[in-house]
């Protein structure tokens, strides 16, 4: 069965200070590895699909990378309006379905 | 999350009623998820539709629910007989199917909330 595990659960960062967060995943065989955005009472929005070791997506102040058995989303320079739960999904090669992390929390401060 | 249309957004029934929860996929999508997340857990792959089939039901209670996606109108995700545990945010995603879309990501809706009293 897929595997994905998200950390830290919750992070509190000052706008500006950058951080990373952690997905670490155990999949038979990666068709690709997600990640959205959710904000409270809304759906996750999508942000970025990667789908081999080294790859590396960048949107604004977010940039995720993929190794064979992680991936990181670094936040650089967070604003107030990054304050969101980021999750992390993968898709194995044979199937259709996401699997999903619990996601991780992040609080920016002005 | 412009595109994927969810409906109702916030349902109340009372235990042994029946909930129906409506979507909408994006223009130009013919593939269908529903997903369930439960408080304080994650996102969890319930069934997977294209039009008037049923692909994976996998991630489905056997009792209970299930989901069709017709071949006009939106997709229905019916829960018979609704019980405390049921209350949960209910999520459809869509996509543009399979082929050359295969890595195509899943875009959500906004979900409806389900509450049971």
């Amino acid at each position: 069965e897929d595997q994905v595990t998200q950390s830290p659960e919750a992070l509190r960062l000052q706008e500006g200070e950058s951080s990373s967060l952690n997905c670490s995943y155990t999949v038979s065989g990666l068709r690709g590895l997600f990640w959205y955005r959710q904000d409270p009472g809304k759906g996750p929005e999508f942000l970025f699909t990667l789908y081999s070791a080294g790859e590396e997506k960048e949107k604004e102040r977010l940039k995720a990378t993929l190794t064979k058995k992680e991936s990181f989303l670094h936040i650089t320079a967070p604003k107030p309006e990054d304050s969101a739960t980021y999750l992390c999904a993968v898709r194995a090669s044979n199937d259709y379905k996401l699997s999903f992390g619990a996601g991780t929390t992040v609080t920016v401060r002005a | 999350n412009a595109g994927v249309m969810q409906n109702p957004r916030h349902l109340v029934r009372r235990r042994g009623q029946e909930a129906r929860l409506r979507c909408s996929p994006m223009k130009g999508h013919s593939h269908v998820y529903w997903y369930r997340q439960l408080p304080e857990e994650g996102l969890k792959f319930m069934v997977y539709l294209q039009k008037e089939n049923i692909i994976d039901e996998s991630g489905m209670p056997k009792e209970r629910f299930s989901a069709e996606f017709p071949k006009e109108g939106p997709s229905i995700l019916r829960i018979q007989q609704v019980v405390r545990g049921d209350s949960a945010a209910y999520f459809c995603a869509s996509s543009p199917g399979t082929g050359p879309y295969s890595n195509q990501p899943q875009h959500f809706g906004d979900g409806t909330r389900l509450s049971i009293l």
